[in-house]
């Protein structure tokens, strides 16, 4: 099975700090996503990607969050000051028809 | 809009018996897929189907069974002969398709299924 990686795979950070989640996508792949999960809760979408550019974002995904593709390979979530509410797993997606995710990054905002 | 309910928040069943994990889903699209992934206590997420709308054959894989009822807008998951590694939460999940790409993923609340030894 074509794999997507991410990383770290855990991050501690104080409210308030800024974070970076990386992902690296299977290569060719032209959509990448990103979802997240609260702890007992379901997985819910927050942005779409593709051409280099949001294709489709939720309500979640507000000015805080921003992705971005910087050298062509990774794929990365940024969430400029963290709030107490973003303590999540946080997945990334390379979806042909099938939705491939990572294994996660579980973020806790202290 | 899309939705999909779980309707079975916890599942605890005995080693060796069947189980079923009802999915119901909404959507107004024709085209459409329907998944079904696990999630173990590691927390990534597993792939185990994907159903395309047009496609209401049900699927087998070993102990693992689905049946697709677009009439009842259902899609359920059947595992035979439990065994205890399959604890874990399993999520159902749809998105619409269209030009050939796979949308955002709406995902169910999830049934927790406990396998006793």
């Amino acid at each position: 099975e074509p794999e997507v990686t991410q990383t770290p795979s855990h991050q501690v950070t104080q409210m308030g700090q800024e974070v970076i989640l990386r992902c690296v996508p299977i290569s060719n792949h032209l959509y990448f996503y990103w979802y997240r999960q609260i702890l007992g809760q379901k997985v819910e979408f927050l942005v779409s990607f593709y051409n280099n550019e949001i294709s489709e974002k939720s309500e979640i995904f507000d000015d805080q969050f921003s992705v971005e593709r910087p050298d062509g390979s990774n794929f990365t979530l940024k969430i400029r000051s963290t709030k107490l509410e973003d303590s999540a797993m946080y997945f990334c997606a390379s979806p042909d028809a099938t939705q491939y995710f990572g294994p996660g990054t579980r973020l806790t905002v202290l | 809009a899309q939705k999909v309910t779980q309707a079975q928040t916890e599942i605890s069943v005995v080693e060796k018996e069947d189980v079923t994990l009802d999915c119901v889903y909404e959507t107004r699209d024709t085209t459409y897929y329907l998944f079904w992934y696990k999630q173990p206590p590691s927390g990534e997420l597993v792939f185990l189907i994907r159903r395309n709308s047009f496609d209401e054959q049900n699927e087998i894989s070993g102990r693992y069974s689905w049946n697709f009822q677009k009439s009842t807008s259902s899609f359920n998951f059947t595992i035979t002969a439990s065994q205890v590694v399959d604890s874990a939460v399993y999520f159902c999940a749809l998105s619409e398709s269209y030009g050939g790409a796979t949308n955002k993923l709406i995902f169910g609340t999830g049934t927790l299924l406990a396998v006793q030894p």
